[in-house]
C-alpha cells in the first residue's frame, strides 16, 4: 500500500479565513512533507517532518503553520493567505533519509483558491 | 542555477513506439535519482529510481539508465501507451538529505 490521502480535495477561502489541510499515511513512513505546486512547475518543498519533529522549513511565511500530531498525520494550518498562495498543496511521505532509498510518495493534493 | 535539467519541454511519440525522456544534472554529489509521472491536478506518482552505484534499473515497461561520467540519465518507456501521456519529472537527492532537486518536467504526448 503506497497511499497518501489528503483532505479536502478542493478549498476556497477568503484572505481572512482560517482553514486546515490534512494528510494521512499508513505506510509506516517516518518522514512527511508539504509541497506547493503551481501550474507547469515542479513541486516546491515547504516543510519536512522527521520522526514527528520539524526538520526543514524552507523559509515559508508564518501564515502557513505545519503540525505533525503523530507519525501518520500531518496538518497544514492556513491563516490570512494571499491570492498568490493559490496552488496545489501536496503531502508526501518517505522512509527517513539515512542511507536508504528516498522515494517520496505523494497524495492527490488539495487545490487551494484564495479569494 | 538549475542542478537538474530537463531540456525538452515536450515530446510526442507514436503509440507502441519507445519514449525516451532525458535528464542532466550538474551536482556530482547526487547519489539517487527518481522519475515521477504527473497528471494535471493530481499528485506526482513515483515511477522508478536508480542509485548511483548502478547504471540501469528496469521495472516492467520502464527502464532508467544512468551515465555518471556524462551526468545524464534517461527514462525509456516501451511500448508507449496512451495512458503514458503526462508530465514526467526527474529528481535527484544526496545521501541523508530529504530534499529532492527537481527538473522542470517534460510533457509526453502519446499519439494513437
Amino acid at each position: 500500500d503506497t497511499e497518501v490521502t489528503q483532505t479536502p480535495k478542493h478549498l476556497v477561502m477568503g484572505m481572512t479565513n482560517k482553514k486546515s489541510l490534512k494528510c494521512e499515511q499508513h505506510m509506516g513512513h517516518r518522514a512527511m512533507y508539504w509541497y506547493k505546486q503551481k501550474a507547469k512547475k515542479p513541486p516546491e518543498l515547504m516543510f519536512v517532518y522527521s520522526y514527528e519533529k520539524l526538520s526543514i522549513n524552507e523559509s515559508v511565511p508564518s501564515r502557513f503553520s505545519p503540525e505533525c500530531p503523530n507519525s501518520s498525520l500531518l496538518n497544514l494550518h492556513l491563516h490570512a493567505l494571499q491570492p498568490e498562495d493559490s496552488a496545489l498543496y501536496l503531502c508526501a511521505s518517505s522512509q527517513p533519509a539515512s542511507g536508504g532509498s528516498y522515494e517520496q510518495y505523494f497524495g492527490p493534493g488539495t487545490r487551494l483558491t484564495v479569494t | 542555477d538549475q542542478q537538474v535539467k530537463q531540456n525538452s519541454p515536450s515530446l510526442s511519440v507514436q503509440e507502441g513506439r519507445i519514449s525516451i525522456l532525458n535528464c542532466d544534472y550538474t551536482n556530482s554529489m547526487f547519489d539517487y535519482f527518481l522519475w515521477y509521472k504527473k497528471y494535471p491536478a493530481e499528485g506526482p506518482t513515483f515511477l522508478i529510481s536508480i542509485s548511483s552505484i548502478k547504471d540501469k534499473n528496469e521495472d516492467g515497461r520502464f527502464t532508467v539508465f544512468l551515465n555518471k561520467s556524462a551526468k545524464h540519465l534517461s527514462l525509456h518507456i516501451v511500448p508507449s501507451q496512451p495512458g503514458d501521456s503526462a508530465v514526467y519529472f526527474c529528481a535527484a537527492s544526496e545521501d541523508s538529505n530529504y530534499q529532492l532537486i527537481w527538473g522542470a518536467g517534460t510533457k509526453l504526448i502519446i499519439k494513437p
